[in-house]
């Protein structure tokens, strides 16, 4: 049982580059969230999910895009990367009620 | 707006004392409660949480939270710090609506031996 897989774990980009980081989960969860996490501002919610086919705007979504085609499957994409967006990424699922979240193992990405 | 107020961004403390990492959130009606773990370069790890019934919880790796819904507080404690517990710790709420979770900014807690 993976839990939540993030691809790529690390990736370098040139300002202006785009990208799509994958996340996967089989634990059959509802929600699902991306996060960014940079030093001294704890996790900041980009877009989330609470089923196939919905997204929603986070606390900072501007320059990224998600979807949600299948359950088991949410898309982050930066269209045209900014060194602003240098960050470690975390991918979360969770399910209904106080369930808590489960977060993936993150990926560094790094924009020049 | 829900906020969740970590007291601390660093708190020492020597191996084998107690440690207190301290979570204040606004809410007018019992949330539910998390604290989670972050070790260097790695994911976070649910900790314990409260959604329910005892308000003494406990996790893994020791720790134990209380939910005092008078002080609106979650407080992470474990009686004896050992070098292992060096991390980032996080506490969350749950939203009105339990779609997301309000996070606090972290506590970075240091080991001395």
């Amino acid at each position: 049982n993976a839990g939540v897989t993030q691809t790529p774990k690390f990736r370098v980009l040139k300002t202006g580059q785009s990208m799509t980081l994958l996340c996967a989960q089989d634990m059959n969860h509802e929600y699902m969230y991306w996060y960014r996490q940079d030093p001294g501002m704890g996790l900041r919610l980009i877009h989330y999910s609470v089923g196939e086919g919905t997204t929603a705007k986070g606390e900072v979504p501007d320059g990224y895009n998600v979807s949600r085609l299948k359950k088991q499957n949410f898309l982050l994409g930066l269209e045209s990367a900014a060194p602003s967006q240098t960050s470690v990424y975390f991918c979360a699922v969770r399910g209904q009620g106080g369930q808590p979240q489960h977060f993936g193992d993150g990926t560094r990405l790094s924009i020049l | 707006a829900q906020s969740v107020t970590q007291l601390g961004s660093h708190v020492s403390v020597s191996e084998g004392a107690l440690v207190l990492l301290r979570c204040n959130y606004s809410s007018s009606v019992p949330p539910y409660l998390f604290w989670y773990v972050q070790y260097p370069n790695q994911g976070l790890q649910l900790l314990l949480k409260y959604t329910t019934g005892a308000t003494l919880v406990k996790g893994i790796n020791g720790f134990e939270a209380e939910f005092k819904k008078s002080e609106t507080s979650f407080h992470l404690t474990k009686p004896s710090a050992h070098m292992s517990d060096a991390a980032e710790y996080f506490c969350a709420v749950s939203d009105w609506g339990n779609y997301q979770l309000i996070w606090g900014a972290g506590t970075k807690l240091i080991i001395k031996p």
